[in-house]
């Protein structure tokens, strides 16, 4: 069964601190793997997209990793600001298909 | 970078009437488009895809006659949520493939529906 899961849930951080979110997918054909922001109320925000070659892809302080052989990936957030509490979702795309979501993981950053 | 818009960006409306949800890609041209559902705390569930100029394929379990999805042009989608209820009440998200582009997909802000 194609599915994407990610942990924790939810986390809580104070500002300024690094955190890292994890995502495992079971996709099959792989294509890519994606992160995404969504803010509450609004659409998903493109952060990452790797494909299986890639192992790790930055976007300012988001720095996303995939390791396709163990189908794991993190998205490390570094010198976390209150702008960056969201939802972070990981999307696996398999080839040729539409789209796995994640559930996605709530992040709280407080001041 | 490249832009979808939705409008509305929220809407009330009376139980069973219609509503018709607008999706566009400002900047570039979109052979494919895809309609999305989002209820509180959950992850977005694919309803439709569709391809300019010929019908969309619904996902099992989404009504293809509730839902009616036009896409009649490279830059426009639409949604058309007919004799709504309640239970329709959701955030419906619509995303567009850039045709010159092999994975980018890019989400609109998103139309909160509230059926009363």
């Amino acid at each position: 069964k194609n599915q994407v899961e990610q942990s924790p849930q939810s986390l809580i951080i104070l500002e300024g601190k690094n955190c890292t979110l994890q995502c495992n997918y079971t996709v099959s054909p792989f294509s890519n793997l994606r992160w995404y922001k969504q803010d509450t109320g609004r659409g998903p925000v493109s952060l990452t997209i790797m494909t299986f070659s890639e192992n790790t892809k930055s976007n300012g302080r988001y720095t996303a990793t995939l390791d396709a052989d163990t189908k794991q990936s993190s998205l490390h957030i570094t010198a976390s600001q209150l702008s960056d509490s969201a939802s972070y979702i990981c999307v696996a795309n398999q080839a040729g298909t539409a789209l796995i979501f994640g559930k996605g993981t709530t992040l709280s950053v407080s001041s | 970078g490249a832009v979808v818009s939705q409008h509305p960006s929220w809407v009330i409306c009376k139980s069973g009437t219609s509503v018709k949800i607008e999706c566009r890609s400002l900047d570039f041209q979109a052979t494919t488009m895809f309609w999305y559902r989002q209820f509180p705390k959950q992850s977005l569930m694919l309803m439709a895809t569709s391809n300019e100029g010929s019908k969309a394929t619904y996902e099992q379990g989404v009504e293809k006659d509730k839902f009616l999805i036009n896409h009649a042009s490279l830059t426009l989608s639409t949604l058309t949520v007919t004799s709504a209820h309640p239970e329709d009440s959701s955030f419906y998200i619509c995303s567009a493939r850039d045709s010159g582009s092999r994975y980018e997909q890019y989400f609109g802000p998103g139309t909160r529906l509230t059926v009363t």
